[in-house]
């Protein structure tokens, strides 16, 4: 079954802080690990994304640590913002099924100013 | 550079109307992809094409639900009819071929309330 299991659902952290959302996957033939961000009324964009020959990925504040002997990666938030305020999505893509992409069920992070 | 278009943006309908949702992929995009946004089940992929061609429906819930890819610029979601329980946000994304990054760049929605 291609899932992809995420938690926390949501995530109050206060400003400075670093939020961190996990995720886990089934599929071993899935070979990209993005993350995407949605503000409301917004389709979802990409944030950052993580192929599985790393373990770890980070553009400016968010970093993505990637385990793939424990089929688990992760999505740090350094000194977090009001801004940042979204919800976050994991998900994979496969190759074998398809060429498709499959998300997690989403991340509510609320910032405190 | 025009994103992924989505129309229309709101549609409220009744209970057993046609709704019929509308893409356009960003110019040079081989695939496209249709997913639906609810809370209580995330983003649920329903069809994706690749260059016009539906390659897994495998997510459309029922023969209500149909979508086509005339050419490299257009696709359409149709429902008929509607039910209370398609209620949600429909989001087209589309996305370079194979060998680049994968990313999808997704339009805005069609937020769709069917009394």
């Amino acid at each position: 079954q291609q899932q992809v299991k995420q938690s926390p659902q949501s995530l109050i952290v206060q400003k400075g802080g670093i939020p961190i959302i996990n995720c886990a996957y089934e599929n071993t033939a899935f070979d990209y690990f993005p993350w995407y961000q949605q503000f409301p009324g917004k389709g979802p964009a990409l944030l950052i994304a993580i192929r599985p020959d790393v373990s770890e990925k980070k553009e400016g504040r968010f970093t993505i640590s990637f385990n793939k002997s424990a089929k688990q990666f992760s999505l740090h938030i350094m000194d977090s913002q009001p801004g940042d305020s979204a919800t976050y999505f994991c998900a994979a893509r496969g190759v074998t099924g398809g060429f498709k992409t499959i998300f997690g069920a989403g991340t509510r992070l609320f910032v405190k100013a | 550079d025009a994103g992924v278009i989505q129309s229309p943006r709101h549609e409220v309908t009744e209970m057993g109307q046609e709704v019929t949702l509308r893409c356009k992929p960003i110019s040079g995009h081989d695939y496209l992809f249709w997913y639906r946004q609810t809370m209580m089940r995330g983003l649920e992929l329903l069809i994706y094409f690749n260059n016009n061609v539906p390659i897994d429906d495998s997510g459309m819930p029922e023969d209500r639900f149909s979508a086509k890819m005339p050419n490299a610029s257009f696709s359409t979601l149709k429902i008929q009819p509607s039910e209370p329980r398609d209620s949600a946000v429909y989001f087209c994304a589309s996305s370079p071929n194979r060998g680049a990054s994968g990313e999808l760049f997704f339009g805005e929605g069609s937020r769709l309330t069917v009394l």
